[in-house]
């Protein structure tokens, strides 16, 4: 069972939708992440949170737009979709990023994934 | 820049056979190596990691990993296959200090009963 635990699990919206994503993971970490992933694809990164601080976006439309409200808890809002924008979007966690050689760090672990459709 | 390549896209296994899957990387710096593995319609689930130490790594599920810096390889091998292996894997890598992880291409692992 993963300790980060994501929703909802399955999610249609049309176009002009405005939906939320979101992730709560109880295990201490420091850095919050969300990745897009297509079918049988690797996952891209998207945003990543360190400290409750955005510390990385890479260069994502601004229709997704993240938001941490507290060392637990990481959203991803939702507006305007594409249908490209179809996915299983994961969100995942670590510890210090910035500690990657301690023995006990490094690793992320994810949730099991929301799946968007857009129509 | 760090990068993994995973050279198969897909690797067949009878099932009782060793299984080996295949990851190379290029990393500036000392690389920190894992191997995550995606069940259809599931997250991905962390298997093993090398950050430092022994060059064989033990994990999840009977898989093991050799770091073998001069080859630059990190391959992911389990002596006994099981139908229950068939999913996606996953190496990736990331250095000290970035928190940024490289994933690779994936791999398809079918074990044939």
């Amino acid at each position: 069972d993963t300790e980060v635990t994501q929703t909802p699990k399955h999610l249609v919206m049309g176009m002009t939708n405005k939906k939320s994503l979101k992730c709560e993971q109880h295990m201490g970490h420091r850095a919050m992440y969300w990745y897009k992933q297509k079918a049988k694809k690797p996952p891209e990164l998207m945003f990543v949170y360190s400290y409750e601080k955005l510390s990385i976006n890479e260069s994502v439309p601004s229709r997704f737009s993240p938001e941490c409200p507290n060392s637990s808890l990481l959203n991803l809002h939702l507006h305007a979709l594409q249908p490209e924008d179809s996915a299983l979007y994961l969100c995942a966690s670590s510890q210090d990023p910035l500690q990657a050689h301690r023995i006990n760090t490094g690793e992320l672990f994810f949730g099991e994934g929301s799946r968007l459709t857009v129509l | 820049a760090q990068s993994v390549a995973q050279p198969e896209d897909q690797v067949n296994v009878a099932e009782g056979n060793p299984l080996t899957v295949k990851c190379t990387y290029s990393v500036s710096g000392n690389p920190y190596l894992f191997w995550y593995v995606q069940y259809p319609n599931r997250g991905l689930q962390f298997l093993l990691k090398y950050i430092t130490g022994d060059n064989l790594v033990k994990g999840s599920y009977g898989f093991e990993a050799e770091f073998n810096k001069s080859q630059t390889s990190f391959h992911l091998k389990k002596p006994s296959a099981l139908v229950s292996d068939s999913a996606l894997y996953f190496c990736a890598v990331r250095t000290d200090g970035n928190n940024r992880l490289a994933f690779g291409k994936g791999n398809q692992v079918v074990v044939i009963p």
